[in-house]
Parts: C-alpha cells; structure tokens; sequence
C-alpha cells in the first residue's frame, strides 16, 4: 500500500500568513486529494485531482504537486483556516490517508 | 441537500457483533458508490471498506476483511457496516461517505457513529 506522509504534523500561522503544507508518498500518484476537517467536525473534501478546489472552497487555497511530493498552499492565513487537513491517494488500492497536518492560528 | 446519516453505533463487548446504518437523502443514491471510512480516537482517517453503486464491486481494508461486511438496499438509500469479532482496536467513529462519480474521492460525509469495543 502507498504510506502517505504529512509534513509538519502541527504548525501555527498568524493571519495574513502564507502557509504550504507538505504530502509525500511512498510510490507514485497520479493524484492527490485534501480534506480539511475541523474539530468535532466530519472531514471535508476540500482539493481534489491535485489542484482543483471543492465547491465552496476559498480561492486562497491552491494545490500543487507531482508524482511522490504534494502541497496545500493558503496565500494568506485567516482564522477559519484553523484545522487538520489530511492528504489522500486512490491511484491504487487501498485508498490511502496522511496521517494530517494540524494548522493552528498563531 | 446531500445527507448522510449514520446510527447503529455504541459500547459493545470485544468478540461482538455490531450493525451500523447509514441513511443517505439528497441525491440518486442507487447512482453512487460508498465508503465506510474510521478515525480512532485522536487519529487520522482509515478507509474501512467501498461497495459500488449496484453492489458489484467490493473492497475492504486488510484490517477488517473476514470480520466485516458492506452492503447496500438501494431501495431504501442505506448503507451498511456488519461489524464480527469486535477489537479493542475497531473503536472508533465510523463515518459513511459519498464516492464521487467523477474522480476517486469521498465528496461528501455524514457525522460519524461512535463504536466502543470495550469489556
């Protein structure tokens, strides 16, 4: 299975900040999904397909990346940023997760 | 509005057996795919298990085949987690969602149902 590892685990950011968060895979993805899940919240898909935002999704956050290493940049901190965002693979079975980047406003 | 709700969860007794619903509104669920996916306590999201829209497709995680069973009544927009043989380590909340028809992602999620294996 494809071990999805999230760096850093735990980060603070100040608003106005630009923030970037890190996914790398153990082989090859063709894609890469993020869901942002708040506390005592369900996860939400939040990217999908590398860069491509979900309904609703502010346009401050952008997605990028290629084959093993993956981004979630926020171009500028605002406080309903505040949550865990997890990276997650499907280009082969199973379906694999990050264990999470946990953003925190500073 | 897309909803998915799950029930079914609660304390149950390592060995076990537990049953959990999830009742889906807002969309053509016979349509879509689903998932049962976990998070432990204080962990990350674990996928547990995907049914296809028609039930023909089937997958589970290494950690719950044999012990688990999905399913689906597409007649009444259900989904279904059986859950045998309860561990220690199947407690968590368990949430239903939604496999997007387009790309390989869960595009929509319920609240979760907690599950407790514990004696």
């Amino acid at each position: 299975e494809i071990v999805l590892t999230q760096s850093p685990t735990t980060m603070a950011a100040s608003p106005g900040e630009k923030v970037t968060l890190t996914c790398r895979a153990s082989s090859s993805v063709s894609y890469m999904h993020w869901y942002q899940q708040k506390s005592g919240a369900s996860p939400k898909l939040w990217i999908y397909d590398t860069s491509n935002r979900a309904s609703g999704v502010p346009n401050r956050f952008s997605g990028s990346g290629s084959g093993t290493s993956y981004s979630l940049t926020i171009s500028s901190m605002e406080t309903e940023d505040a949550a865990t965002y997890y990276c997650q693979q499907w280009s082969s079975n199973p379906p694999t997760f990050g264990g999470g980047t946990k953003l925190e406003l500073k | 509005e897309v909803q998915l709700v799950e029930s079914g969860g609660g304390l149950v007794q390592p060995g076990r057996s537990l049953k959990l619903s999830c009742l889906a509104s807002g969309f053509t669920f016979s349509n879509y795919g689903m998932n049962w996916i976990r998070q432990a306590p204080g962990k990350g999201l674990e996928w547990v298990a995907s049914i296809s829209s028609s039930s023909s497709y089937i997958y589970y995680a290494d950690t719950v085949k044999g012990r688990f069973t999905i399913s689906r009544d597409n007649a009444k927009n259900t989904l279904y987690l059986q859950m045998t043989s309860l561990r220690s380590e199947d407690t968590a909340l368990y949430y239903c969602a939604r496999h997007s028809r387009l790309h390989r992602v869960m595009d929509a999620w319920g609240q979760g149902a907690s599950v407790t294996v514990s004696s």
